[in-house]
């Protein structure tokens, strides 16, 4: 079965530092994909980043960048420069092939929060 | 904007109702999946749809239902609503099922059962 893992309920912030939320997680298919997705405090969920199992190097987006390591089974989601913006819930999920379909299992989320 | 669009944005209901939510993916997008995301249970698979057809279930239960139309938008039918029905209910859609296709997310349907 698929599972992962936010162990930060909540993480705390300077602007303009960097900021590392972790992820883990555990899957049987060598072939799966890692997502990261931001809500902020209005609700919506807005895609950040993808990293592909198989990907030899690490994503980024922007400010945006996926700490992967493989072996580990980690999928950190480090954030640069941080911006009051970036306030909010992080959710990392992983979707595999398990069971016949390619559907994201979703962490709890990590709150950040961003002190100016 | 991701492209996705969920009506009603707001829904404020009476136990026993049935309330229908809408969903239009984004332009190309041939896949729809329903999501639940509440507070105790965290974000939960509904169902998804591909172009039409029903392609995986998670834990929806049987008093919910939904549908693809012809133009692809979705809804999704609650009835005999709860007080624990209250969540954000998301809408997101993909290009297809494929590995790698990313998921965009509608603004969501807040669902307020008393």
């Amino acid at each position: 079965a698929q599972k992962i893992t936010q162990t930060q309920p909540g993480m705390f912030v300077q602007e303009k530092e960097a900021v590392t939320l972790d992820c883990t997680y555990d899957t049987s298919d060598p072939s799966y994909g890692l997502f990261w997705y931001k809500q902020p405090s209005s609700g919506e969920m807005i895609f950040l980043i993808y990293q592909g199992s198989y990907d030899q190097q690490n994503a980024t987006e922007g400010r945006y960048s996926l700490n992967f390591q493989k072996a580990r089974k980690s999928a950190n989601l480090v954030i640069s420069a941080s911006q009051l913006g970036d306030s909010a819930m992080y959710f990392c999920a992983m979707a595999a092939t398990e069971g016949g379909s390619y559907i994201p299992t979703f962490g709890r989320g990590t709150s950040l929060i961003v002190h100016p | 904007d991701s492209g996705v669009t969920q009506t009603p944005k707001h829904l404020i209901t009476a136990t026993g109702q049935r309330v229908t939510l809408r969903c239009s993916p984004r332009s190309g997008d041939l896949s729809v999946y329903w999501y639940q995301q509440s507070l105790d249970q965290g974000l939960q698979f509904l169902i998804q749809y591909y172009n039409g057809e029903e392609r995986a279930k998670g834990n929806i239960l049987e008093r919910f239902s939904a549908q693809q139309f012809p133009d692809l938008h979705s809804e999704l039918n609650l009835s005999s609503l709860e007080l624990g029905d209250s969540a954000l209910y998301f809408c997101a859609s993909s290009a297809g099922p494929a590995k790698g296709d990313t998921q965009y997310f509608g603004p969501g349907t807040r669902l307020t059962v008393l």
